[in-house]
């Protein structure tokens, strides 16, 4: 069983406002994702990051931002709420081998008014 | 498969039938695949993987297929259970450093 933590489980907040998704895991994982995902479809990629002090944007525009500083830790921040970011983001994490499986957390389920 | 807005393609089987899920993944360069289970409320969670120098796997209850030559990927569930309901999601890992990019899920009903 995979030990990844995202924190809150759901989120209803107004526009406008600065929201911090928080990740966790305690594998000593180097690689860590974000991804978004509507409900009943595919997840989309929007961050990704290989290790401390490393970020890079997937594949999906997002207007969020990332941080890696510690190892186990990879938030997500929106500067300003919008109600187009209304999604459910899932944060996952792999070793740093390559053709590794990722794990995943339950995901944060936020809702902007 | 591919999902078209909120409505799933919809696999229901009888409790202790055998399940086969399909997948088509789109780059023949692909060298890594994995198969999620996703339930309700929670995150996908890793059933089993196959790397491209392989055309089959089994796990517990489970056997994925790899076919190279026309791109395909199914997973073969035997004697499905209750509590393998769920949506199940494939996954190719298109280039070296773990990126993965998903299929469109399948969602399986299992009636008892």
């Amino acid at each position: 069983e995979a030990d990844i933590y995202q924190t809150p489980r759901y989120l209803v907040i107004g526009t406008g406002k600065k929201i911090t998704l928080e990740c966790s895991q305690t594998m000593g994982h180097d690689k860590m994702y974000w991804y978004q995902q509507d409900p009943g479809m595919e997840l989309h990629l929007i961050h990704y990051s290989y290790g401390v002090n490393s970020t890079e944007k997937g594949d999906l525009s997002s207007e969020s931002t990332v941080s890696r500083i510690r190892t186990e830790h990879f938030p997500l921040t929106l500067e300003s709420a919008r109600p187009s970011h209304t999604s459910q983001y899932l944060c996952a994490s792999s070793a740093g081998f390559s053709n590794q499986p990722q794990h995943f957390g339950d995901g944060t389920r936020l809702s902007i008014l | 498969g591919e999902s078209v807005g909120l409505h799933l393609p919809t696999l229901s089987v009888q409790e202790g039938d055998n399940s086969i899920i399909n997948c088509a993944y789109s780059n023949s360069a692909s060298d890594y695949f994995i198969w999620y289970k996703q339930e309700s409320g929670k995150g996908p969670q890793f059933i089993i993987d196959i790397r491209s120098n392989m055309d089959k796997r089994q796990g517990q209850r489970v056997t994925v297929l790899l076919n190279k030559t026309v791109k395909h990927l199914s997973l073969q569930i035997a004697a499905t259970q209750p509590g393998d309901s769920a949506v199940y999601f494939c996954a190719e890992n298109q280039a070296a450093g773990n990126k993965l990019t998903f299929g469109g899920g399948t969602r399986v009903l299992v009636k008892p």
